[in-house]
C-alpha cells in the first residue's frame, strides 16, 4: 500500500540554526512530493514541490532533496527563524482509481524554534 | 480572490445530531477535497471530486456524504454525529495537484 511517514515526530533547533526534516515515502510510482507548513489554528500552506525527474530544489531559505532510490525526501530550512516554528507536512501525488490526483499525507514533524 | 472558504470554523454538536460543514472556492478549479486531521495526526481524505456532479470517496468516508452541484461548492454532511468525528476538517481545492490551496478548517467537537 502507499503510505507517506516521518522519522521524527518533534524536532527543536536553536534560532538561526539550519533544520533539516525528513520523510520516508513507499510508493515508488509518486513522481510529484510537496512539503507544507501548518501553523497552529491554520491550514496547511504550501512551502516548496519537486518532481520525480529533480534530486534537488532550492527556494528562499528552503530546499528540498529527493532520493528515489531509498524513497527519501528532506526539508532543509536554513537559519531558522521562530517564525518557522509549525507542523511540517510532506505529501506525495498518488493516482486514484479514477485516474485523478490526489495527495497522500504524512503524519507531520513539529518544528520547534528557542529563541 | 478569497481562494477556499470554510464555515463554520467551530462547531461542537451532540451524538446522532446532523450538520453541514460548507465550502466554497472562487479559483474555479475542477478538484475539490475533504480530509479530517485528528490530533497529532496528519491529513485523512475523506471524499474527494473532480468536478461538477463527480464525487467518490476517499480513504475514511464513512458517515459522511458530500455533493458538488456546481464548482464553487463542496459541502460536507454528517447525517449522525459520532465522537469518532471529532476532528479538524479542511477542505481543499485545486486545478492540479500542483495548485492545492487549503482553507482555515473547521474544528467539531461531538459530545
Amino acid at each position: 500500500g502507499e503510505s507517506v511517514g516521518l522519522h521524527l515526530p518533534t524536532l527543536s533547533v536553536q534560532e538561526g540554526d539550519n533544520s533539516i526534516i525528513n520523510c520516508a515515502y513507499s510508493n515508488s510510482a509518486s513522481d510529484y512530493f510537496i512539503w507544507y507548513k501548518q501553523e497552529s489554528g491554520k491550514g496547511p500552506q504550501f512551502i516548496i514541490d519537486i518532481r520525480s525527474n529533480m534530486d534537488k530544489r532550492q527556494g528562499q531559505r528552503v530546499t528540498v532533496l529527493l532520493n528515489k532510490t531509498v524513497k527519501h525526501l528532506s526539508l532543509q530550512i536554513a537559519a531558522t527563524q521562530p517564525g518557522d516554528s509549525a507542523v511540517y507536512f510532506c505529501a506525495e501525488s498518488s493516482r486514484t482509481q479514477g485516474g485523478s490526483e490526489k495527495l497522500v499525507f504524512g503524519k507531520g514533524t513539529k518544528l520547534t524554534v528557542n529563541p | 480572490n478569497a481562494g477556499v472558504t470554510q464555515t463554520p470554523k467551530f462547531r461542537i454538536l451532540k451524538i446522532g445530531q446532523s450538520m453541514t460543514l460548507q465550502c466554497t472556492q472562487d479559483m474555479n478549479h475542477n478538484y475539490m477535497y475533504w480530509y479530517r486531521q485528528d490530533p497529532g495526526m496528519g491529513l485523512k481524505l475523506i471524499y474527494y471530486s473532480v468536478g461538477a456532479g463527480i464525487t467518490d470517496k476517499g480513504e475514511v468516508p464513512n458517515g459522511y456524504n458530500v455533493s458538488r452541484s456546481t464548482t464553487e461548492d463542496f459541502p460536507l454532511r454528517l447525517e449522525l454525529a459520532a465522537p469518532s468525528q471529532t476532528s479538524v476538517y479542511f477542505c481543499a481545492s485545486s486545478y492540479r495537484v500542483e495548485g492545492y490551496t487549503f482553507g482555515s478548517g473547521t474544528r467539531l467537537t461531538v459530545v
